[in-house]
């Protein structure tokens, strides 16, 4: 119930095209929704984060689109750049608690 | 100073050895969280500490163990080392107990041979 189910674990995108990765949850309990973006020899780095009692939060080109009923969230890319390319990570959390990682999708922008 | 800071970046250990990893705080930041990150995986929650103490911890055995010092510095400990421990590991610093926005580390690649 504590799991993250992230889809899919690869995806490649020409550039200028729309990237989308899913993740579902079972807790209802998580209040906290973020997605990191994760370079090669890097940690993870903060995207953009929605709470539920909202249904979409764009930032730029980066956008999250939450199904509560279906306790379901996803990360569309727009416009993908190269420099997009990165393994991307949905995460959960309590209160501000433990954060509670998808498995990744790495995705590749082709020029 | 801004950002997490982790040392060492690499480390090559041998089985049953023991191990510390440093992690530096974001200035201002009163929390430290650890997690491991295996290769082509999420991170998973190790522990966290609050105020140097520990106030919440993951599906660890107990030879991982952390200490959080007055500075909120902190250092993870693994002892008996196993292959399975070889994974990249996180420390993520926020403010507060109740806060949405860590800041993770580079991270320790940590090698078990």
């Amino acid at each position: 119930q504590q799991q993250v189910k992230q889809s899919p674990q690869s995806l490649i995108v020409q550039k200028g095209g729309i990237s989308i990765i899913n993740c579902a949850y079972e807790n209802t309990a998580f209040d906290y929704f973020p997605w990191y973006q994760q370079f090669p020899g890097k940690g993870p780095a903060l995207l953009i984060a929605i709470r539920p009692d909202v249904s979409e939060k764009k930032e730029g080109r980066f956008t999250i689109s939450f199904n509560k009923s279906a306790k379901q969230f996803s990360l569309h890319i727009m416009d993908s750049q190269p420099g997009d390319s990165a393994t991307y990570f949905c995460a959960a959390s309590i209160r501000g608690g433990k954060l509670i990682f998808g498995q990744g999708t790495e995705l590749s922008v082709k020029p | 100073e801004t950002g997490v800071t982790q040392s060492p970046t690499h480390l090559i250990k041998t089985r049953g050895q023991q191990v510390t990893l440093r992690c530096s705080s974001q200035s201002g930041h009163n929390t430290v969280s650890w997690y491991q990150q295996a290769l082509g995986q999420g991170p998973q929650f190790i522990f966290q500490y609050y105020r140097e103490e520990e106030n919440g911890r993951g599906n660890f055995p107990p030879r991982f163990s952390g200490l959080q010092f007055p500075n909120y510095s902190s250092e993870l400990n693994v002892n008996a080392l196993e292959l399975d421990d070889s994974a990249l590991y996180l420390c993520a610093s926020s403010s507060g107990t109740l806060n949405y926005g860590y800041t993770f580390g580079s991270g320790t690649r940590l090698t078990v041979v």
